[in-house]
C-alpha cells in the first residue's frame, strides 16, 4: 500500500517561530510537492522537487523554503511564521515519467499560527 | 498560465441520485492530463478518474464518468447513483504533459443526504 506521511495532523506554533514540516514517502518517487490548501482557493502550490536537493519554486514559495537531503523526504520550512500562514498543508508525491502519472497525498497538517 | 476553475462552491443532492460537477481549464497548451480527486473528511486525497486529453473516448470508472469537452475546455463530473460516502470536496486538477506538477481547481463541496 503507497503511502505519503506527513509528521503531523494538527499544529499549533506562535508568530516568530521557525516550524517544520515533514513528509516522507516509500514508493521510491522522484517528485515530491508541498500545497497550501484553502477555503475557496483549492490547492496551491508551495514548492516541489524533482530530485535529491532539487527544488523549484511553485505559485506562492514567498515565507517558505524546502529541503530535498533524501529521495523519501521532503520539508517545508516557514522562517518565521506568520498568522496568514495559518492553512492546511498537503504533501504529495508522483513518479517522474513522460505520460500520465498519478499523485499520492499525505493526509494534511492543519497548522495554525496564533 | 494555466488556470482551472470550479464554479460550484457547494452542492447537495439525495443518496442515489445522479450529479454532475462542472469544470473549466484555460490553456494554450495541446497535450495535457484532466484529474478529478476527492477529498472527504479524514482529508485524505483520493484519485477519481483521469483522462488525456488526446483521447476522445470519455473515461469511466464505476458510478463516476466524465465529460471531456476540449474546444470547450470543459471536464465534469458525472457521479451515478449517488451514496453517503461519496459526501467530500471534489477537485479538478490539469498537468501539462511534461510538467508533473498538478494545478487545482476552487473545489467543489458536494453532500449526499439520505
Amino acid at each position: 500500500d503507497v503511502k505519503v506521511t506527513q509528521s503531523s495532523r494538527y499544529l499549533v506554533k506562535r508568530t516568530g517561530e521557525k516550524v517544520f514540516l515533514e513528509c516522507v514517502q516509500d514508493m521510491d518517487h522522484e517528485n515530491m510537492f508541498w500545497y497550501r490548501q484553502d477555503p475557496g482557493l483549492g490547492l496551491r502550490l508551495i514548492y516541489f522537487s524533482y530530485d535529491v536537493k532539487m527544488k523549484e519554486k511553485g505559485d506562492i514559495p514567498e515565507g517558505y523554503s524546502v529541503s530535498r537531503e533524501k529521495k523519501e523526504r521532503f520539508s517545508l520550512i516557514l522562517e518565521s511564521a506568520s498568522t496568514n500562514q495559518t492553512s492546511m498543508y498537503l504533501c504529495a508525491s508522483s513518479a517522474r515519467q513522460g505520460g500520465i502519472t498519478e499523485a499520492f497525498f499525505g493526509q494534511g497538517t492543519r497548522l495554525t499560527v496564533v | 498560465a494555466q488556470t482551472v476553475t470550479q464554479s460550484q462552491p457547494e452542492m447537495s443532492v439525495q443518496e442515489a441520485e445522479t450529479v454532475t460537477l462542472s469544470c473549466t481549464y484555460d490553456t494554450s497548451e495541446n497535450n495535457y492530463y484532466l484529474f478529478w480527486y476527492k477529498q472527504p473528511p479524514s482529508r485524505q486525497m483520493i484519485l477519481v478518474i483521469r483522462q488525456e486529453a488526446y483521447k476522445q473516448q470519455n473515461a469511466t470508472e464505476n458510478r463516476f464518468s466524465v465529460n471531456f469537452q476540449k474546444a470547450a475546455k470543459s471536464f465534469s463530473l458525472k457521479i451515478s447513483d449517488s451514496q453517503l460516502g461519496d459526501t467530500a470536496m471534489y477537485f479538478c486538477a490539469f498537468m501539462f504533459q511534461g510538467a508533473q506538477k498538478l494545478v487545482f481547481g476552487q473545489g467543489t463541496r458536494l453532500t449526499i443526504n439520505p
